[in-house]
């Protein structure tokens, strides 16, 4: 059980076009949904945490404008990352938790993005 | 806000010994304490979730402590093995149900 999905796996996209990843939790319902980047040779960033039905909370210098989070269920959440730079380029990955198990997470296996 | 800190930030450890590490937090407000174990090309993997003061947790050879009133906690390994290899992280979650992740500390099992 607690398996999360993640799609795509990896997107290669142009400057200045948008991109959506889409984060389903399969077998369970999570009220709490959160994005996370890594950056080469680097632990986990926080991006935001996003709950059911409401706005995502976003990280200290994360753009909200750039990174859209929409949480419209409880078992899928989107991060859009719009208007796309070579800078955004990164492994993007998103977790899923519920209060049963003192918000332990279940990962999805991420989407490495590349903006050219 | 919680700040989170582990230590080492990397360690090397021939297989066979034993070894452990560190994550610290701040003690007040706080409401769950989180282990993932991070292999290379894979997702961070739950451990242990713990929350009370002085639980102990153990999946086979790896075990966890928790200590809330100094706000500590230790993760051990025992007899390393190559597969342990990976960057081990730990989260606490504040009573606010924020989460706030540490560093991690990157294992590397030398054969």
């Amino acid at each position: 059980g607690a398996v999360v999905s993640q799609h795509p796996s990896w997107v290669i996209c142009k400057s200045g076009t948008s991109v959506k990843i889409e984060c389903r939790s399969l077998d369970f319902q999570a009220t709490t949904m959160f994005w996370y980047r890594q950056f080469p040779k680097q632990s986990l960033m926080l991006m935001a945490t996003s709950n059911e039905g409401s706005k995502a909370t976003y990280e200290q210098g994360v753009e909200k404008d750039k990174f859209l989070i929409n949480h419209a269920s409880l078992t899928l959440s989107t991060l859009t990352v719009t208007s796309a730079h070579p800078e955004d380029s990164s492994f993007y990955i998103c977790s899923a938790s519920t209060p049963r198990s003192s918000y332990e997470q279940y990962f999805g296996p991420g989407t490495r993005l590349t903006v050219t | 806000i919680l700040n989170v800190e582990q230590s080492p930030q990397s360690l090397h450890v021939q297989e066979g010994d034993s070894t452990n590490f560190t994550c610290s937090f701040p003690s007040s407000n706080f409401y769950a304490l989180h282990w993932y174990r991070w292999e290379t090309a894979k997702s961070p993997e739950a451990l242990f979730v713990m929350t009370l003061n002085g639980d102990e947790k153990k999946k086979g050879r790896i075990s966890a402590t928790l200590n809330t009133k100094e706000g500590y906690s230790y993760l051990y390994i025992k007899g390393s093995q190559p597969e342990d290899s990976a960057t081990y992280l730990c989260a606490a979650l504040d009573s606010n149900y924020q989460l706030i992740w540490g560093a991690g500390t990157k294992l590397i099992i030398k054969p």
